[in-house]
């Protein structure tokens, strides 16, 4: 399995309260994704990142933002978190740019917005 | 917008009966076509990719998948499932009018797979 770990596995906070998920990846993989999870929807892209403070908005950016200081680490950032955010979130990498890229997952952080 | 369509939300089988499981995509370009299996409480794991070539692609725990060019489609099937194959699958498409440069997929919703005795 590739080297991705995402911390916290589950949480729970409460509307309007700030929240940050954590993606650490041990392949030195240059490209890294958020995804979120719901029902119904499948995966869809929020952020991605090409490089160390490289980032770009993916198809559901709205109410988050991303922050890329070392390769390893990918943060994704909920400023005033909402009940709509309630989802599962995946971070995925991929070692070279290109369409005929795979990526590679982590296990997921359940989040629950009350 | 481009999309993937998978047909079936749900599929329901017997044990050591075949399965095929459907994906259709709009794109009138080139492109990479990916499965992916989620078990429960689990990421999303490979399961087999058409880059090139031939056609018929052979993937992992005995799955295989078609492309086909002329009807948009990539479905995923195996002769004979075991109650381990009960997941979740993912049909994903990567093509360079998807919009951006870094190979970003698109996912279709998922097709729940329960494999019953």
């Amino acid at each position: 399995d590739a080297g991705i770990t995402q911390s916290p596995r589950h949480k729970v906070t409460e509307t309007g309260t700030p929240v940050t998920l954590r993606c650490h990846q041990t392949e030195n993989h240059r490209y890294m994704y958020w995804y979120r999870q719901d029902p119904g929807h499948g995966l869809r892209l929020i952020h991605y990142s090409y490089g160390v403070k490289d980032t770009d908005k993916g198809e559901v950016s709205d109410g988050y933002s991303v922050s890329r200081s070392k390769t390893e680490d990918f943060l994704l950032t909920l400023e005033s978190a909402t009940s709509s955010q309630t989802s599962v979130y995946f971070c995925a990498i991929s070692p070279r740019q290109g369409h005929n890229q795979p990526q590679h997952f982590g296990d997921g952080t359940r989040l629950s917005i009350l | 917008a481009q999309s993937v369509t998978q047909l079936d939300s749900q599929v329901p089988v017997f044990e050591e009966a075949p399965v095929e499981l459907r994906c259709n995509y709009s794109s009138s370009v080139s492109v990479y076509l990916f499965w992916y299996v989620q078990y429960p409480n689990q990421g999303l794991q490979l399961l087999l990719k058409y880059l090139s070539g031939s056609t018929l692609v052979k993937g992992i725990n005995g799955f295989e998948a078609e492309f086909n060019k002329s009807q948009t489609s990539f479905h995923l099937r195996k002769p004979s499932v075991h109650i381990s194959d009960t997941a979740e699958y993912f049909c994903a498409v990567s093509a360079t009018d998807y919009g951006g440069s870094q190979g970003n997929l698109i996912f279709g919703k998922g097709t729940k797979l329960s494999v019953k005795p």
